[in-house]
Parts: C-alpha cells; structure tokens; sequence
C-alpha cells in the first residue's frame, strides 16, 4: 500500500546546529508534498511544499530537497533554535479524479533542540 | 482569532456513551477533514466532506460518524465510544484545488473513553 514514512523517530541537536529530517514515499506517482510541523497541544502547521518538477525549495531557514529517483525528500533547518522544537510529518496529498486531497501521513520526527 | 475551532478541547467519558466534536471554520473553505492522532502515529483519516451534506469515508471510519449540514461545520459523532478511540482528534479545512493544497488544521481535541 501507499505509505509516507519518516527515518527516524527523534532528533536532538544543539541550538545554532543545523537539522535535517528525512522522509520516504511508495507512490512514485506523487507529485506534491508537503511539510508540517506539530508543536506539543497544537495541530500540524503548514511549514513548507514541493511539487514533483522542483528538487530542491527554500523557505526562511528551511530548505526541502525533493530526490525523485529514490523517493526521499527531506526538510533542512538551518540555525536550529529551541522555538523550532516540534514534531516534524511530511504529507502527501492524494489526488485522485474530481480534486480532492487526502493527506497520507509519515509517523512524525520528534526534533528536540538542546541549548 | 482561529480560523478553525474545535469543541471541546478536552472530553472523558465513559465506554458506551455518544459523544460529539464539533468543529467551525471562518475560513471560507469547501473541504474539510476529521484525523484521529495517537501516539507515535500520524494522522490518520476518518471522514472528509467537499461540500454541505457531501460525506466521504477515510482510512478508519468504523465505529464514527459525522455530518455537514453548514459550510463552517462538520462534526464527528462516537456512536457508542470505546476505549480504543481514545486519541487527539483533529479537524482540518482546504481549498478545492486540482493540485493540491495545505490543510489548515484546528487545535486538537482529546478524547479520553474509560
């Protein structure tokens, strides 16, 4: 089946450290992507996107990189502060006829940045 | 003030009882979505709507139902709750969009069935 995963479970770095945090996907037929980040009593807040015609997106120190081929992609933050500390899902909008989008889920990364 | 809302934030009851979340948007969206989170899962779906009194089922819809009578609701009922429903429910809302698109989501509710 279809199926988002993350690598691993947690993350600890250092404040100022840069963090990178990996996702794999089955479905080589997706083509959009999306990044979330859970802070703890919150829901998931959208971080950043990518479609399938673009390796590689930059947002304000985030960078997602996008390897088709192997069908990874993963979020880098740059300068890792403690505010960035969160769980980390990466999505996959399910398209199908008609429009709808159905998020598929990774289990999450758990990043725990450290002063 | 939040675009997506959810009612109640917190609720514990008993195996057995009905219980309803609600959940209201100012967003002006069509699309809106009920996920169940537990831990050290993602979020998995349970219904989604496109539209007013449009009903579709998700990954795990046994044991939920939910309806949408009103572009800015759409709740989800436990007919009879059982303790492995006990999770963080989320609500979600989106643009129609062919190419996909963010979901905005609400503040959680948690759901304790003893």
């Amino acid at each position: 089946g279809e199926s988002v995963g993350l690598h691993l479970p947690t993350l600890s770095v250092q404040e100022g450290d840069n963090s990178i945090i990996n996702c794999a996907y089955s479905n080589s037929a997706s083509d959009y992507f999306i990044w979330y980040k859970q802070e703890s009593g919150k829901g998931p807040q959208f971080i950043i996107d990518i479609r399938s015609n673009m390796d590689k997106r930059q947002g304000q120190r985030v960078t997602v990189l996008l390897n088709k081929t192997v069908k990874h992609l993963s979020l880098q933050i740059a300068a890792t502060q403690p505010g960035d500390s969160a769980v980390y899902f990466c999505a996959d909008p399910q398209l199908r006829a008609g429009g709808y989008n159905k998020l598929i889920f990774g289990a999450g990364t758990r990043l725990a940045v450290h002063p | 003030d939040a675009d997506v809302t959810q009612t109640p934030r917190n609720r514990i009851t008993k195996t057995g009882k009905r219980i309803m979340l609600e959940c209201s948007q100012t967003k002006g969206h069509d699309r809106m979505y009920w996920y169940r989170q537990d831990p050290g899962l993602g979020l998995r779906l349970i219904y989604y709507s496109f539209d007013v009194k449009d009903i579709n089922k998700g990954e795990i819809s046994d044991g939920y139902s939910v309806s949408r009578q009103a572009q800015a609701k759409f709740s989800l009922s436990l007919e009879s709750a059982i303790p492995n429903q006990t999770a963080l429910y989320f609500c979600a809302t989106s643009e129609k969009n062919l190419q996909g698109n963010e979901q905005f989501f609400g503040p959680g509710t948690r759901l304790t069935v003893l």
